[in-house]
């Protein structure tokens, strides 16, 4: 009865570095989110998968933030060439229904990225 | 613009004493709300939630929520807290989106 984990939990990266940020949520789970919570502030939606399907990604701050989730399991956050405004701790939760609006969403501990 | 409100970041109060910890939204649909509580170094966990029905809501932890959707509001309420409320609690709601979240509200209890 594993919860929702993420990987690493912490990450420092230097500026310009790639990183990637790995989500395994609850087993079949259908639905996915990514969330960047700043400092002081709430989470911010980021992206959202049905399976393997990304339906949503209106939250991507720039096109240097890219998600996948290709068997519809586990989905990985890649951000490319980072900066200091990257720094955030990035949330990955899971619904086991499709209703991206109605259901409980569980979260992970979170992956907190400082980009020096 | 869909947003939520809680008025107060920091909200201090002594061991056994009441809290009200305040939530407001704005949207143009019908929303479902929740309010989630995340302790250090750890993921939010759900609190409680309003789908439908009655607009008083009991959740975990002696923790309950009134809807008032004339007022847009959903605050979150507990009778008597513990030290181990101490956390930080988020309002959050969704309607025709995934989940739009306040900024929160750092309860501090003092024994």
């Amino acid at each position: 009865g594993a919860g929702v984990s993420q990987s690493p939990r912490y990450k420092v990266a230097k500026r310009g570095q790639d990183v990637a940020l790995r989500c395994d949520p609850i087993s079949g789970h259908v639905s996915l989110f990514w969330y960047q919570q700043a400092l002081g502030q709430g989470p911010e939606f980021l992206t959202y998968f049905q399976n393997e399907a990304q339906l949503d990604k209106s939250g991507l701050p720039s096109d240097r933030f890219f998600a996948e989730r290709p068997e519809g399991s586990v989905s990985t956050l890649k951000i490319q060439r980072t900066q200091q405004e990257d720094s955030a701790v990035y949330l990955c939760a899971s619904s086991l229904v499709a209703d991206p609006s109605s259901y409980e969403q569980y979260f992970g501990p979170g992956t907190r990225l400082t980009v020096t | 613009a869909q947003s939520v409100t809680q008025l107060d970041s920091q909200v201090p109060v002594f061991e056994e004493a009441p809290v009200e910890l305040r939530c407001n939204y704005s949207s143009s649909v019908s929303v479902y709300l929740f309010w989630y509580v995340q302790y250090p170094n750890q993921g939010l966990q759900l609190l409680l939630k309003y789908l439908s029905g009655s607009t008083l809501v009991k959740g975990i932890n002696g923790f309950e929520a009134e809807f008032n959707k004339s007022q847009t509001s959903f605050h979150l309420r507990k009778p008597s807290v513990h030290i181990s409320d101490t956390a930080e609690y988020f309002c959050a709601f969704s309607g025709n989106t995934p989940l739009v979240f306040g900024k929160g509200t750092r309860l501090s209890v003092i024994a």
